[in-house]
C-alpha cells in the first residue's frame, strides 16, 4: 500500500528555519517525481517544489525560491523540504505528493501525505 | 504562469442533482488538467487526470471534459459523500497552478 507520512512541522519564529520530512512506503521515492504542495488556512492549494525521478530536475515556485530546498534520501526512502528565512505567509499545511505515469498517461499528485502544519509567528 | 479560474465559487445542490464545475485557463492547457476533491482536514484526492480520465477507484458518476482553456468536471448525481471542495490543476507548464476551488455544499 502506498503511503506518505509528513513530519517536522511546528511553530517557528519569522526568519527561522524548519525541515519537513516525508517518509514513503509501498513505493521507491527515487523512481518517481515528487512534490511539495502547501495550503494556507482556508486558502487554495499551492505547488511549491518538484524533484524529478532522476533527481536532475528541481523546480521551485517563485514564492519560495532561494529559501526552500527539496531533497531526498534513497536509503531512508524519504523526501525533505528545508525551509529558511520563514515568513508569516509561509504558514500552511505542507503536503508531499507523488506523480506517476504509465505510457502516455500522467497522474499528477496521485498520492498525498496527510500534511504537516507549519506556523510562522512571533 | 497559467491562471486557473474556477466557477462558481460555491454550488448549492441537493443529493441526486447534477453538478457542473468549470475551470477556465488563462492560456491553453490542452488536456493537461487534473481534478481533485478535498474534504475538511484531509489531503486532496485525485479524481480525474488528463482532463477526462477517472483515477483508480473513482465512481463513474464523475466525468471530465473539455480541452484548451475551458474544462469541466461533472458529477451526474450527487451522493452525500460528494459534498466537498474541488480543485483543478494544470500540469501543462511550470509552475503548476491550481484553481481557487469550488465548494459543493448541501442545499
Amino acid at each position: 500500500e502506498v503511503q506518505l507520512v509528513e513530519s517536522g512541522g511546528g511553530l517557528v519564529q519569522p526568519g527561522g528555519s524548519l525541515r519537513l520530512s516525508c517518509s514513503a512506503s509501498g513505493f521507491t521515492v527515487s523512481r518517481y517525481n515528487m512534490n511539495w504542495v502547501r495550503q494556507a488556512p482556508g486558502k487554495e492549494l499551492e505547488w511549491i517544489s518538484h524533484i524529478s525521478d532522476s533527481g536532475g530536475d528541481i523546480l521551485y515556485a517563485d514564492s519560495v525560491k532561494g529559501r526552500f530546498t527539496i531533497s531526498r534520501d534513497t536509503a531512508r526512502n524519504s523526501l525533505y523540504l528545508q525551509m529558511h528565512s520563514l515568513r508569516d505567509e509561509d504558514t500552511a499545511v505542507y503536503f508531499c505528493a507523488r506523480d506517476s505515469y504509465s505510457g502516455s498517461a500522467y497522474y499528477a499528485f496521485d498520492f498525498w501525505g496527510q500534511g504537516a502544519l507549519v506556523t510562522v509567528s512571533s | 504562469e497559467i491562471v486557473l479560474t474556477q466557477s462558481p465559487a460555491t454550488l448549492s445542490l441537493s443529493p441526486g442533482e447534477r453538478a457542473t464545475l468549470s475551470c477556465r485557463a488563462s492560456q491553453s492547457v490542452g488536456t493537461s488538467l487534473a481534478w481533485y476533491q478535498q474534504k475538511p482536514g484531509q489531503a486532496p484526492r485525485l479524481l480525474m487526470y488528463d482532463a477526462s480520465n477517472r483515477a483508480t477507484g473513482i465512481p463513474a458518476r464523475f466525468s471530465g471534459s473539455g480541452s484548451g482553456t475551458d474544462l469541466t468536471l461533472t458529477i451526474s448525481s450527487l451522493e452525500p459523500e460528494d459534498f466537498a471542495v474541488y480543485y483543478c490543476l494544470q500540469r501543462s507548464s511550470w509552475p503548476r497552478t491550481f484553481g481557487q476551488g469550488t465548494k459543493v455544499e448541501i442545499k
